[in-house]
């Protein structure tokens, strides 16, 4: 069985600074593992995703991640927190036998100006 | 990717009716999948929508409480049944696509449903 842990349910960074999400997921197969944010009142929206590609994954918006195996963690980063980033987000899961998602209790983000 | 139309968008009903979920997909998927998203919380998954056959149930979820229908690959709906206001949640429908090697997800805009 597949599921994630997100380490903090809050962060708050100041506009400028580096975001660190912390994600760590257990998965009996090789994972496929994701980012997701969800602004107040939005649909989610894809940031990035490991596919046993390469290890440090880029995705929108200055957004990055790294897998560690060894670790089993994949924490996403960000070098410089813009208001905008201010929202919820969700690490997943998905172990590609059965390619169902198992979600992470989710991060809030807040910027402060 | 695929381009997933859900609705409707949000609802408010009153407890004991049900509310019907309809999630209609630009192209043809194999995977379909059911999600809750109650207030402040993270997303569950509820069932997978199998396409021809009885859906697959997550723990926790039944068949009674919240019955799928897959006529098709493009189509699914799920209907909340004798609702309570403890159903109040987002109610999102995904789609598993291949992509080259690896696997997308699309997730719908969402259901807001509001039981009173």
């Amino acid at each position: 069985a597949q599921s994630v842990t997100q380490l903090d349910s809050h962060v708050s960074v100041s506009e400028g600074t580096p975001v660190l999400l912390r994600c760590n997921y257990s998965s009996s197969y090789s994972p496929s593992l994701f980012w997701y944010v969800q602004h107040p009142n939005k649909g989610l929206q894809l940031l990035l995703k490991y596919t046993s590609a390469a290890t440090l994954v880029k995705g929108i918006n200055g957004f990055e991640a790294e897998f560690k195996k060894s670790e089993t963690s994949f924490h996403l980063t960000k070098p410089s927190a813009h208001m905008s980033d201010a929202a919820e987000y969700f690490c997943v899961v998905s172990d590609r036998g059965d390619y169902k998602l198992s979600f992470g209790a989710g991060t809030t983000v807040t910027v402060r100006a | 990717s695929a381009v997933i139309s859900q609705k409707p968008s949000r609802d408010i009903c009153q407890r004991g009716t049900s509310l019907t979920i309809q999630c209609q997909v630009d192209s043809q998927v194999t995977m379909m999948f059911w999600y809750r998203q109650q207030p402040g919380q993270s997303l569950t998954l509820i069932a997978t929508a199998n396409q021809g056959s009885e859906a697959t149930y997550e723990s926790g979820f039944v068949i009674d409480k919240f019955p799928i229908s897959r006529p098709n690959l493009t189509f699914s709906t799920l209907t909340v049944s004798n609702m309570s206001p403890e159903d109040s949640s987002i109610y999102l429908c995904s789609v598993a696509e291949a992509l080259l090697a690896n696997y997308g997800y699309t997730f719908g805009s969402g259901t807001r449903l509001t039981v009173v």
